[in-house]
């Protein structure tokens, strides 16, 4: 069965980098993309960034553009979002979600998610 | 950027009532771009319906969606228990892909 499986929750201080892994599974990678999705503590849905497994394009939201990175590598199956800066306003738990590799119109698989947690 | 504006913002119902939740785009959104999940606590969303219309498989036909341009609807039929929870509307229209604030369906 299709699976995005992400990695363990994170505490970090302010001014520090995350790195956050999603490893999909049942399907093949390079024919979708991955998107990232983020949520503070009761808040709603924040999308951050696509990136296309096929070819690597990418597109961020502007809110995200410069401090954020996301890459995959196909010999793995795993997608990664870098986030640089930290502040407070980043803790949040953030999602993967499988996207398609040139266009979207949903996201149908997601990842379990991942609590970053920025406090010093 | 597409702003998303979800009415209401809480939806007191009952097992067995209908439930009517509105997502209005500050502009026109194609159908093809429109999408509907469903979120219950600690858990991530849950695809229901892609296109304005189609139904994710697996999900139960008390799900629909309608509408087009900036108005669009989610329909439950008939509330299940397993219903209640935070509804979202998100766009794939243009980017930023945004989200709408979320309706909670709650006894």
């Amino acid at each position: 069965q299709i699976q995005l499986v992400q990695s363990g929750a994170e505490v970090k201080k302010p001014g520090a980098s995350v790195k956050v892994s999603c490893k999909a599974s049942g399907y093949s990678f390079t024919m979708y993309g991955i998107s990232w999705v983020r949520q503070a503590r009761g808040q709603g849905l924040e999308w951050m960034g696509w990136i296309s497994a096929d070819n690597g394009n990418r597109d961020y939201s502007q809110k995200m553009r410069g401090r954020m990175t996301m890459s995959t590598d196909t010999s793995t199956s795993t997608a990664y979002l870098e986030m640089r800066s930290l502040t407070s306003d980043d803790t949040a738990v953030y999602y993967c979600a499988r996207a398609g590799a040139v266009l979207t119109t949903h996201f149908d698989h997601w990842g379990q998610g991942t609590l970053v947690t920025v406090s010093s | 950027e597409i702003v998303l504006t979800q009415s209401p913002g809480t939806l007191s119902l009952s097992p067995g009532e209908r439930a009517t939740l509105s997502c209005r785009a500050s502009q026109s959104v194609s159908t093809d771009y429109l999408t509907w999940y469903q979120q219950k606590p600690g858990q991530p969303p849950r695809l229901l319906i892609s296109r304005a219309t189609s139904t994710f498989p697996g999900i139960p036909d008390r799900f629909s969606g309608s509408g087009s341009g900036t108005d669009f609807t989610l329909t439950i039929s008939r509330l299940e228990p397993e219903d209640f929870a935070v509804y979202y509307c998100q766009q794939f229209g243009s980017s930023p892909w945004t989200f709408g604030q979320g309706t909670k369906v709650e006894v």
